[in-house]
């Protein structure tokens, strides 16, 4: 079957750096998305990779390892406005989404 | 800036009733989607369209129906509602071509009671 995994919950510091993982099991692969959502808003897109590497993008980087199944994206120079939940879905062969239940970050002063 | 709007934002209802459900977007996005979020838990697929005219069946589709009529409107209907309907609703719109990102609407916090 098809199956994405990421952690529940993190907590993490201000100004500090997080990174939250992600495994995928899909039937075929066409990249792997990151999304963040607000409590109570829509998610937002935040990064795409289909290729293996780190791709960055000020201060959130998104990672993939295709061999592993393994994504993850990292957050440095942690913000308040950061805590948030963080959506991993990753793109099956029919080019459907296959979404993770999320991982809530909290971040303390 | 996205611009796909849903209305009513929050909805509470009783059982039995029918409803809808609307979403409407001025990208002129090809792809729209209706998904289903719990607290805590997964985006589940109920249904999607890739065009006018063009509706599929997701995951959760069974105790609903969508329309595509024009490229701008997907609304979702429940014939009867359920207190097991109660949940957070999200509709979506992506560009055409077979790997885009999606937009998503605020979402429609609905209850039954």
């Amino acid at each position: 079957g098809q199956n994405i995994d990421q952690p529940t919950e993190m907590t993490a510091t201000e100004g500090a750096i997080v990174q939250i993982n992600c495994t995928y099991q899909t039937s075929g692969f066409n990249g792997l998305f990151w999304y963040q959502q607000h409590a109570g808003e829509a998610p937002t897109f935040l990064s795409y990779n289909v290729l293996d590497g780190l791709e960055e993008k000020g201060r959130f980087s998104s990672f993939l390892s295709r061999s592993k199944g393994y994504s993850y994206l990292l957050l440095k120079e942690l913000q308040m406005k950061d805590s948030a939940s963080y959506l991993c879905a990753a793109m099956d062969s029919n080019y459907q989404l296959i979404w993770g239940a999320g991982t809530k970050l909290i971040i303390k002063p | 800036e996205a611009d796909i709007y849903q209305t009513p934002r929050y909805l509470v209802i009783g059982t039995g009733k029918k409803i809808t459900l609307e979403c409407s977007q001025t990208m002129g996005h090809d792809k729209m989607y209706w998904y289903q979020q719990d607290p805590g838990m997964e985006l589940h697929l109920i249904h999607y369209s890739y065009g006018v005219n063009s509706t599929e069946k997701g995951d959760l589709s069974s105790e609903s129906t969508v329309s595509r009529i024009r490229t701008e409107h997907f609304p979702l209907t429940l014939e009867s509602a359920r207190p097991s309907h109660t949940s957070q609703y999200l509709c979506a719109s992506s560009a055409g071509g077979e790997v885009t990102e999606a937009f998503f609407g605020q979402g429609t916090r609905l209850t039954v009671v």
